[in-house]
């Protein structure tokens, strides 16, 4: 079945850190630049930082750069988010999201999300 | 980077055909694409390429674009059709992901 799978929200209090993953499996999850987007409660889509499929670039929002990185690990298909200094407004549903050239790079497949509330 | 400009709301009785507009403040305008999101679920691509439309989405779903302007039509809108929906974009060397603010479709 192809599918993201996210986890490792939470509870965090302001100043701590977490780290997120998102589990592929059904696709060759290698050939594919994977982002995170996260939803503030009640809020629109917000973008978060995404990285190529080799792992050789990494983008951030600006509101993210600093604080948060994103890595993956190929030979375990998995993504990953490391959030440091969390905010209160860190405070959302964090997704996974696969992004294909077959669609002109639009983000086709999403995962179901995970939550972090800073608090 | 540039922002993507949509109604917040856009209200229509089932049958009718609702229009989603989407408008960026820069030129050059890259493609976009367009979101569902129903209550408590993930997003889901239902337009690419700002015409282009993914296998196993209705035909009732179209894209459109004129200028820095895209448009997501839905014709014959159903029930189920009530959702957010967001479009998206970004830049030319793929470094970001841009997001409208979404438009919440109510089916009357």
């Amino acid at each position: 079945q192809v599918q993201l799978v996210e986890s490792g929200g939470g509870v965090v209090q302001p100043g701590r850190s977490l780290r997120l993953s998102c589990a592929a499996s059904g696709f060759t999850f290698s050939y594919y630049d994977i982002h995170w987007v996260r939803q503030a409660p009640g809020k629109g889509l917000e973008w978060v930082a995404g990285i190529s499929y080799e792992e050789h670039n990494k983008y951030y929002a600006d509101s993210m750069k600093g604080r948060f990185t994103i890595s993956r690990d190929n030979s375990k298909n998995t993504l990953y988010l490391q959030m440091n200094s969390l905010r209160a407004e860190d405070t959302a549903v964090y997704y996974c999201a696969k992004r294909d050239p077959g669609y002109n790079y639009a983000l086709d497949l999403w995962g179901q999300g995970t939550t972090v509330t800073v608090s | 980077s540039y922002e993507l400009t949509q109604p917040p709301s856009v209200s229509v009785s089932p049958g009718q055909t609702a229009r989603i507009t989407c408008s960026a403040d820069a030129l050059p305008k890259q493609y976009a694409y367009w979101y569902q999101q129903k209550s408590g679920q993930a997003p889901v691509l239902v337009i690419y390429k700002d015409t282009e439309r993914p296998s196993g989405i209705p035909e009732r779903f179209s894209g459109s674009s004129s200028g820095t302007t895209v448009t997501l039509t839905i014709s014959g809108v159903q029930a189920e059709d009530e959702a957010d929906y967001y479009c998206q974009s970004g830049d030319s060397s793929r470094t970001y992901v841009l997001f409208g603010g979404g438009t919440k479709l109510t089916v009357l």
